[in-house]
């Protein structure tokens, strides 16, 4: 079936340190969203990669596509208590109309 | 900004009973999703809506569920008889682009309790 694994499941860091999450399907995508859910919150979007390789930046966070359109990455350099929340990829497999959700990766943060 | 608004927050029901979530999308929106996220997981598809009829529904979409747009404004999810598995935080959101390219737009969920 259509799925997206995303790992790892939690990552605790200390303030200041970078903090990345992985998605990968095991086949192609159209596009691949970012969200952040903050505790107690709802998703709410970061990006969108559509692009081959596509390197997208928001800040502090830098966001992937790989080459394959089957794998992506965000990536958060020094980490602020801000951060804190769960990081969901969300893939449109090519002929879906829905996203599909990753597992996500709580991220807490020592300050 | 614009936002998505759902009715209840909080919904606690029992077993066996009618619910009814609402929703009301972004107005210049025109394609709809529930979701679901029971506790610490993922956030799981249900449905999605466009041109006033389902476009696609998940195996979890079953008899017991469905979804309309009575008015042209309200989005709303049914669930005709509960089931304790059936508790979980129920998102809606909208998109105005087909397939959801550039994001979709959530609503803050109701959370769902069936006792």
């Amino acid at each position: 079936g259509q799925q997206v694994m995303q790992i790892p499941q939690y990552q605790h860091v200390q303030e200041g340190e970078d903090f990345t999450t992985y998605c990968n399907s095991s086949t192609t995508l159209s596009n691949i969203q970012w969200y952040k859910q903050r505790p107690g919150g709802h998703p709410v979007f970061l990006i969108q990669l559509v692009k081959s390789g596509e390197v997208k930046k928001q800040k502090r966070l830098t966001f992937q596509f790989g080459e394959a359109k089957k794998n992506s990455s965000l990536h958060i350099t020094a980490t602020q208590t801000t951060d804190v929340g769960t990081y969901f990829c969300a893939a449109l497999f090519q002929g879906a109309q829905k996203l599909v959700f990753g597992q996500g990766t709580r991220l807490t943060i020592n300050p | 900004e614009p936002e998505v608004t759902q009715t209840p927050s909080h919904q606690v029901t029992q077993m066996g009973q009618e619910v009814i979530l609402r929703c009301v999308p972004i107005s210049n929106h025109l394609y709809f999703y529930w979701y679901r996220q029971i506790l610490g997981q993922k956030v799981e598809f249900l449905v999605s809506f466009y041109n006033n009829e389902i476009s696609e529904k998940s195996e979890i979409f079953d008899d017991q569920f469905s979804v309309e747009r009575p008015d042209g404004s309200n989005f709303t999810l049914k669930i005709r008889s509960t089931k304790l598995e059936d508790s979980a935080m129920y998102f809606c959101a909208s998109t105005t682009l087909w397939r959801g390219t550039g994001g979709y737009t959530f609503g803050s969920g109701t959370r769902l309790t069936v006792v």
